[in-house]
């Protein structure tokens, strides 16, 4: 079976550096995503990483560890706007379809 | 805009209604997926279609029924629901089905469904 595990909430502060952490037990492997959503919008994609190593786009870069079956989203210089889901998604086959964690809900404060 | 369009925002309905979720894709995408997404759950996959043609039904009650009649539309239709079936059903699309790369789903804003 799938299993996607992240953790529930986190907080942090104005400025500050969050990792957003995700292990996951999939039968195949073809790629890790991301995903933001807030609240009462649509999820928007992040990152994807399919090779093991660090993805970086802007503030926001992501990890990927096939042999650990360990990733992690990493925000820099975090803002308000940045108060939102997390959602891990892992891509088990050469399919489109995702099996998708809880999600991190992200608090910031000021 | 995310390009993937759903009507309405907001249903309420009675367990003995009948009423459609309306998915509309700007974006030339040629598969489109269904999710419901409740409280403290997982996204959950629903229905998948590939170039209108249903590849992927996760087990779904058929009180849920879905309809493509062609890319860019996507329907799923309601009827006799539980209260248990209230949440948020998100639809989504992707470039094809037999994703190479990235190829990642875009996601419409979601009907928040209550079911009383």
């Amino acid at each position: 079976g799938q299993n996607i595990d992240q953790p529930t909430e986190m907080t942090a502060t104005e400025g500050a550096i969050v990792q957003i952490n995700c292990t996951y037990q999939t039968s195949g492997f073809n790629g890790l995503f991301w995903y933001q959503q807030h609240a009462g919008e649509a999820p928007t994609f992040l990152s994807y990483n399919v090779l093991d190593g660090l993805e970086e786009k802007g503030r926001f870069s992501s990890f990927l560890s096939r042999s650990k079956g360990y990733s992690y989203l990493l925000l820099k210089e975090l803002q308000m706007k940045d108060s939102a889901s997390y959602l891990c998604a892992v891509r088990d086959k050469g399919y489109s379809t995702l099996t998708f964690g809880k999600g991190t809900m992200l608090l910031v404060s000021p | 805009e995310t390009g993937v369009t759903q009507t309405p925002r907001h249903l309420v309905m009675g367990m003995t209604n009948k009423k459609s979720l309306k998915c509309e894709q700007h974006l030339g995408h040629n598969a489109m997926y269904w999710y419901k997404q409740s409280a403290k759950k997982p996204l959950e996959l629903m229905f998948v279609y590939n170039f209108k043609e249903q590849t992927e039904n996760n087990s779904v009650p058929s009180r849920f029924s879905p309809e493509c009649p062609n890319s860019s539309h996507l329907f799923l239709h309601l009827h006799t629901l539980q209260p248990e079936d209230s949440a948020l059903y998100l639809c989504a699309s992707s470039q094809d089905f037999y994703g190479q790369g990235a190829s990642p789903l875009h996601f419409g804003n979601g009907t928040r469904l209550t079911v009383t």
